[in-house]
C-alpha cells in the first residue's frame, strides 16, 4: 500500500541495547523527519533529512542516530537506549519547502526497561 | 525553548458547545498549519494558514491566522464527539524550510 509505514509499531526493550526503528515512505518525498512525543508534549524533532544522505539535527538529537541512503527509508537507532527515550516515535515526510503538509506513521510505541 | 504556547492544554466540553484553542508565539511564522491526532495514530493536517489575518474555514472549524503572523485560533462551532482528539499547531520559517516547530497540543473531549 501506497503511504508511510513505521515498524515495528510496539517494542520493548532493555537499557543499553541497540534498537532501530524503521521507516519507509512509497511517495518519493524529499523530506522526511523523526519526532518523538511524549505525554504532556507535542512533537520534539529529533533528526531530518532533506534527501538522500543529507540529515541534520533536530531539537533532541542526543542518543540517536539516523541514515538515509534511500530517498523512501529513514531508520532512527537508539545506540545505547536509556529509560528517557520511552516514548512514542513519529516518522514523517513531505515534499519540502515551508507550507508542505506533513505526512505522518502511525506511530512506534518503545518502552525501555 | 517553547517557541508555541498552546492553551488551553486540556479542554472538556459538552456535545454543542462551541470553543476556541489558542497557538501563540514571540516569533513570527511564514506559515502555520493546524493538525488533529487521534489516539493511536499520528497527525493528520487540517489547514495551512500563510497570509497575516487570513481566516479558513472547514466545515465547523475556523481558523484564522494574527495579523502579524505570531499567533493563530482554531474556533469550533457545535462541538461534536467525533472532534475529540490532540490538536496541535505547527509553525514554518522561511530560514527553516522544510522543518516546523510544534506546539504541545491542545486535547479536546467533547462529551456526548
Amino acid at each position: 500500500d501506497a503511504g508511510i509505514t513505521q515498524s515495528p509499531r510496539y517494542k520493548i526493550t532493555e537499557t543499553g541495547r541497540q534498537v532501530t526503528l524503521m521507516c519507509h515512505q512509497t511517495w518519493s518525498h524529499s523530506y522526511m523527519f523523526w519526532y518523538r512525543q511524549d505525554l504532556g508534549h507535542g512533537l520534539r524533532l529529533i533528526y531530518y533529512s532533506a534527501a538522500a544522505d543529507i540529515t541534520d539535527k533536530g531539537e533532541v538529537p542526543d542518543g540517536y542516530v539516523v541514515s538515509r541512503s534511500k530517498t523512501e527509508n529513514f531508520p532512527l537507532t537508539l545506540e545505547s537506549a536509556t529509560r528517557s527515550q520511552t516514548s512514542v516515535y513519529f516518522c514523517a515526510s513531505s515534499e519540502g519547502g515551508s507550507q508542505k503538509t506533513q505526512y505522518f506513521g502511525p506511530g512506534t510505541r518503545l518502552l525501555v526497561l | 525553548t517553547q517557541l508555541l504556547e498552546q492553551s488551553p492544554q486540556f479542554l472538556s466540553i459538552q456535545e454543542g458547545e462551541n470553543l476556541t484553542v489558542y497557538c501563540n508565539s514571540s516569533s513570527v511564522f511564514s506559515s502555520l498549519q493546524w493538525y488533529r491526532q487521534e489516539p493511536g495514530e499520528g497527525p493528520v493536517l487540517l489547514v495551512t494558514v500563510v497570509t497575516g489575518g487570513e481566516v479558513k474555514k472547514l466545515k465547523r472549524l475556523t481558523f484564522q491566522f494574527g495579523d502579524a503572523r505570531k499567533d493563530s485560533s482554531l474556533h469550533i462551532t457545535a462541538a461534536q464527539p467525533g472532534d475529540t482528539g490532540l490538536y496541535l499547531c505547527a509553525g514554518q520559517r522561511r530560514t527553516n524550510a522544510g522543518k516546523s516547530t510544534f506546539g504541545d497540543g491542545t486535547t479536546l473531549t467533547v462529551k456526548p
